[in-house]
């Protein structure tokens, strides 16, 4: 069965330092994978998204992820943390049966200190 | 387009109590998607309607619940005789079609506690 491991419960940064959140996933064929954010109290925010095509992909709010097939991992990256992105981030695997469910890890926290 | 609505946002009910949740997809979405989310957890997969066809259902969802999409447009989740286990924020998510092309649009949900 598919399933997706985020190591890391919660991160702390300093405001302007880089991130990198890490995700591993399992999945037998090439994966669908994508991240989401979500603030305290709203629903989930959807950054990037990966199918095919080039492994580096750009998202929305300066955020990127590398998908490493020989890792089994698509983390995520920021060259400079801002306060505003300081949230809880989920790594997700579609499981592309025809189900079109989608599998989410635990999530990390992300405190960013001033 | 406003987005996906869920309705209401918080609901207290006494264990026992019948509750219903609504959800109102983006309007061209023709696929609607119920997840369940606990604290410290991501969201886990509930149920999935293509327009109004329930396609899929987890083994989460138990006999208690139960889930419409009439017409294919909004979606209501019912949970009957409510446990305290029931206690989580219920998400709703729509997208067009496939999401690998667009990912989901999420609600900001219905948080349920039940006492």
């Amino acid at each position: 069965a598919q399933s997706v491991t985020q190591p890391d419960i919660h991160i702390t940064v300093s405001e302007g330092a880089s991130l990198e959140l890490r995700c591993n996933y399992s999945y037998g064929a090439t994966p669908y994978l994508f991240w989401y954010v979500q603030s305290p109290g709203q629903g989930l925010q959807l950054l990037l998204k990966y199918f095919s095509g080039d492994t580096l992909v750009q998202g929305i709010k300066g955020f990127e992820a590398e998908f490493k097939r020989s890792q089994s991992s698509f983390n995520l990256r920021k060259p400079s943390v801002h306060w505003s992105d300081a949230a809880e981030y989920f790594c997700a695997v579609e499981e592309g049966t025809g189900g079109f469910k989608t599998i989410f890890g635990a999530g990390t926290r992300l405190f960013v200190k001033a | 387009d406003t987005g996906v609505s869920q309705d209401p946002r918080h609901k207290i009910t006494k264990r026992g109590q019948n509750v219903t949740f609504r959800c109102d997809p983006i309007s061209e979405h023709n696929r609607l998607y119920w997840y369940r989310q606990t604290l410290g957890q991501g969201p886990e997969f509930l149920t999935y309607f293509q327009n109004e066809a329930q396609l899929e259902k987890s083994r989460l969802l138990s006999d208690r619940f139960s889930a419409e999409r009439p017409k294919g447009s909004f979606s209501t989740l019912e949970i009957q005789r409510t446990e305290q286990g029931d206690s989580a924020m219920y998400l709703c998510a729509s997208s067009p079609r496939d999401t690998v092309d667009y990912g989901y649009t999420f609600g900001s949900g219905t948080r349920l506690t039940v006492v």
